[in-house]
C-alpha cells in the first residue's frame, strides 16, 4: 500500500513569491492535515481537510491556504512568501475518525531567498 | 491552550543502554497522546499512543504510559540499539474527532555502538 506522497521534495524560491505544495493521501484516507516544521518553532498546525473541507485550522496568516480535491488529494499554497516561511511541511493522511493515527509524509523542503 | 513539553537533548547514550525520554502535557479535557519518531531525512511515524488514563502504548520494544495524575507520557526502551537514533517528539490531540495534534520541540538521541 503505497504511503503519503509529498511532491516536490524541495522548492527554492524568492521572497514574494507564492509556491503550491501537493499531497496525495494514502488511498482511502478522507481527512489531510498539513504541519510546518521549523528549527525554532518545530512541529505547528497548518490545517485539516476532510471531504474537500476545511474542518480545522492553526494560527497561521491568510496567506498559507489549502485545499483538498474530490479524490483526497490535497494542495497548499503560501502566497507573498517571506523568509521565515523556509521550512519543512508535512501532510499527513488518515481516516479522519476519533483517534485515528496519522501517516505523514517524507515533507517538502521550502527554501526562501 | 494545550501545550507538551519534552526533555531537552540532544540524548546521547550506548548501545543496550536504557531509555528514558520525559514529556508533560497540559491540556483541558482527555487528549490522546502520541510518541512519534523522525529518521532523518523522512516524515514522522506513529510509534505508540494511549487514548485514556493508565493506558500503556507499546512498540517495537518501547513503552509509555499515560499518567493522569502527574500529566506524563514518559517515553522508555529496555535496550536500545544503533537503529533507534532518531527525533522523537511527544504529542497530543488538540481536539476530539480532529487531527490536531499539538507537538513537543523533539528529543533527538543518538545511539553510539
Amino acid at each position: 500500500k503505497a504511503g503519503v506522497t509529498q511532491t516536490p521534495r524541495y522548492l527554492i524560491k524568492t521572497r514574494g513569491q507564492q509556491v503550491t505544495l501537493s499531497c496525495s493521501p494514502i488511498s482511502g484516507h478522507r481527512s489531510v492535515s498539513w504541519y510546518q516544521q521549523t528549527p525554532g518553532q518545530g512541529l505547528q498546525f497548518l490545517f485539516e481537510y476532510f471531504s474537500e473541507t476545511q474542518r480545522n485550522k492553526g494560527n497561521f496568516p491568510g496567506r498559507f491556504s489549502g485545499r483538498q480535491f474530490s479524490n483526497s488529494r490535497s494542495e497548499m499554497n503560501v502566497s507573498t512568501l517571506e523568509l521565515g516561511d523556509s521550512a519543512l511541511y508535512l501532510c499527513a493522511s488518515s481516516f479522519g475518525r476519533d483517534n485515528s493515527p496519522l501517516h505523514f509524509g517524507n515533507g517538502t523542503r521550502l527554501t526562501v531567498t | 491552550g494545550n501545550s507538551v513539553t519534552q526533555m531537552e537533548g540532544p540524548v546521547t547514550l550506548s548501545e543496550e543502554a536504557f531509555l528514558t525520554i520525559n514529556c508533560t502535557y497540559t491540556a483541558t479535557g482527555y487528549p490522546s497522546l502520541f510518541w512519534y519518531v523522525q529518521y532523518p531525512g523522512e516524515g514522522l511515524q506513529l510509534l505508540l499512543k494511549a487514548t485514556k488514563a493508565d493506558d500503556k502504548g507499546s512498540n517495537k520494544g518501547f513503552e509509555a504510559t499515560y499518567r493522569k495524575e502527574t500529566t506524563s507520557f514518559h517515553l522508555e526502551k529496555g535496550s536500545v540499539q544503533v537503529s533507534d537514533s532518531a527525533v522523537y517528539f511527544c504529542a497530543l490531540s488538540d481536539i476530539q474527532g480532529a487531527q490536531k495534534l499539538v507537538f513537543g520541540q523533539g528529543t533527538r538521541l543518538t545511539i553510539n555502538p
